[in-house]
């Protein structure tokens, strides 16, 4: 299986903190993307980055990428209650293939 | 904004019985995806469309089909329905943003098999 890995699984941190995720992959990418998902929900894209870029920014989040690696990293901020949820990395190899998404970390932001 | 819609948040279902999962999306998009996801182990793809009528197996397609007949609607369908098809599942559509591939999600179908 191609499926990527999180780290860490689970995520414990208090209101106002920064909440840092891992995700690492096997082989080669067009791009990576995060996903949300809020508890009994469907996900939700937060964020995409190309092969050829090493940082990228949105709002309150960071997501660095390190292709000699294989892995990449979701920062999130200056943390909120609301941001509780489970956050997944999912790799796109091809372009034409189905993403493959990881098992993901389950964030709790404690107020 | 693209919407996908799953027909049904809930469902119980006894041993041996059909079950079908409806996804509609309403921008028109080709290709469709269904997931199922467990604890423990994300979410694993089931099958897949590139368009109406077109089917492709993903990682786990036994005991699964899938129906196709129009662009904005795909369905899962459980033949005969067994304790360990309990699960969430989740329903896709995928669009080009900005040149990359990005999916949009239902809000997914929690099934339980009595």
């Amino acid at each position: 299986s191609q499926q990527g890995e999180e780290d860490p699984q689970a995520l414990s941190i208090q209101e106002g903190e920064n909440a840092t995720m891992n995700c690492s992959y096997k082989t080669s990418i067009n791009n990576l993307q995060w996903y949300r998902q809020n508890s009994g929900r469907g996900l939700v894209h937060l964020i995409l980055i190309r092969s050829n870029e090493r940082e990228k920014h949105s709002g309150r989040l960071r997501v660095t990428l390190d292709t000699s690696k294989k892995s990449s990293s979701l920062l999130i901020t200056a943390s909120r209650a609301a941001d509780t949820a489970s956050y997944f990395c999912a790799t796109d190899y091809s372009g034409n293939t189905p993403l493959v998404f990881g098992k993901g970390t389950r964030l709790s932001v404690i107020a | 904004d693209v919407k996908v819609t799953q027909s049904s948040r809930y469902l119980v279902k006894r041993t041996g019985e059909k079950v079908f999962l409806e996804c509609v999306q309403d921008m028109d998009h080709e290709n469709m995806f269904w997931y199922r996801q467990d604890p423990g182990l994300g979410l694993r793809l089931i099958y897949f469309s590139y368009d109406v009528k077109m089917k492709e197996k993903g990682d786990i397609p036994e005991g699964y089909s899938v129906s196709r007949e129009k662009k904005e609607r795909f369905s899962l369908i459980l033949e005969s329905a067994s304790t360990n098809q309990t699960s969430m599942y989740l329903c896709a559509s995928r669009s080009r943003v900005s040149g990359a591939n990005v999916l949009t999600f239902g809000a997914g179908s929690r099934l339980t098999v009595l």
